[in-house]
């Protein structure tokens, strides 16, 4: 079972959007609505930001967005602040091989 | 509120094992299921296998399966992770987290990790 793929870095200045990719295979990503982002700062455990591909828990800000199309899933952070720093983690569910993650995204904030 | 908290770093042999724990607090421990997820130096996360603590039933990623025991004791609102045959691979931090009961199938409560470093 592969990882799901992310781009290993993404950045962008303060106020402006950053998107990460999450690409994975039918058998994953593309067959499930179940796809999840995580925001995990250094040294933290991860914290949930989406799930079901496009839903936020409480408390999220609505700057942080999901989306799917086919194999790949997309998070956007908008109007990104200097606390979105951190590290991002898509997670799929796989059936009954449970679940896989992805390769993970540092985003910086210049 | 929902509280996983695990045990304390570990430091173990190549071809040894480590067990590590994770004890729950607040909410209904055997309702939901509990996941253990890795995250090696640098890297990404990946995820381990997970229990239904109500049934104790167990499902493993295919490259732990053989090496990896994942158990609960309803009695205490713990859960263990138990992985044999150590790598120096297997240094990494040790995460537990439970299912969510509001999110769908994702993971709303972690523990703090627990480092294990394997070494000669």
């Amino acid at each position: 079972q592969s990882a799901l793929t992310q781009p290993p870095s993404a950045s962008g200045s303060p106020g402006q959007s950053v998107t990460i990719s999450c690409t994975g295979t039918s058998s994953d990503l593309g067959g499930y609505n179940s796809v999840s982002w995580y925001q995990q700062h250094p040294g933290k455990a991860p914290k949930l930001l989406i799930y079901e591909v496009t839903k936020r828990p409480s408390g999220v800000p609505d700057r942080f967005s999901g989306s799917k199309s086919g194999n790949t899933a997309s998070l956007t952070v908008s109007g990104l602040q200097a606390e979105d720093e951190a590290d991002y983690h898509c997670t799929s569910y796989a059936g009954n091989k449970g679940f896989v993650f992805g390769t993970g995204t540092k985003v910086t904030v210049l | 509120q929902v509280q996983l908290v695990q045990s304390g770093a570990e430091v173990t042999k190549p071809g040894s094992s480590v067990k590590v724990s994770c004890k729950a607090s607040g909410g209904i421990f055997h309702r939901f299921d509990i996941t253990w997820v890795r995250q090696a130096p640098g890297q990404g996360l990946e995820w381990m296998g997970g229990i239904i603590p109500v049934f104790g039933t167990t499902n493993f990623a295919q490259k732990f399966q053989g090496r990896l025991t994942i158990t609960v004791d309803g009695s205490t609102s713990t859960a263990y992770m138990e992985l044999n045959s150590l790598k120096s691979e297997d240094t990494a931090m040790y995460y537990c987290a439970r299912a969510s009961e509001t999110y769908g199938r994702s993971f709303d409560f972690w523990g703090q990790g627990t480092l294990v470093t394997v070494s000669s």
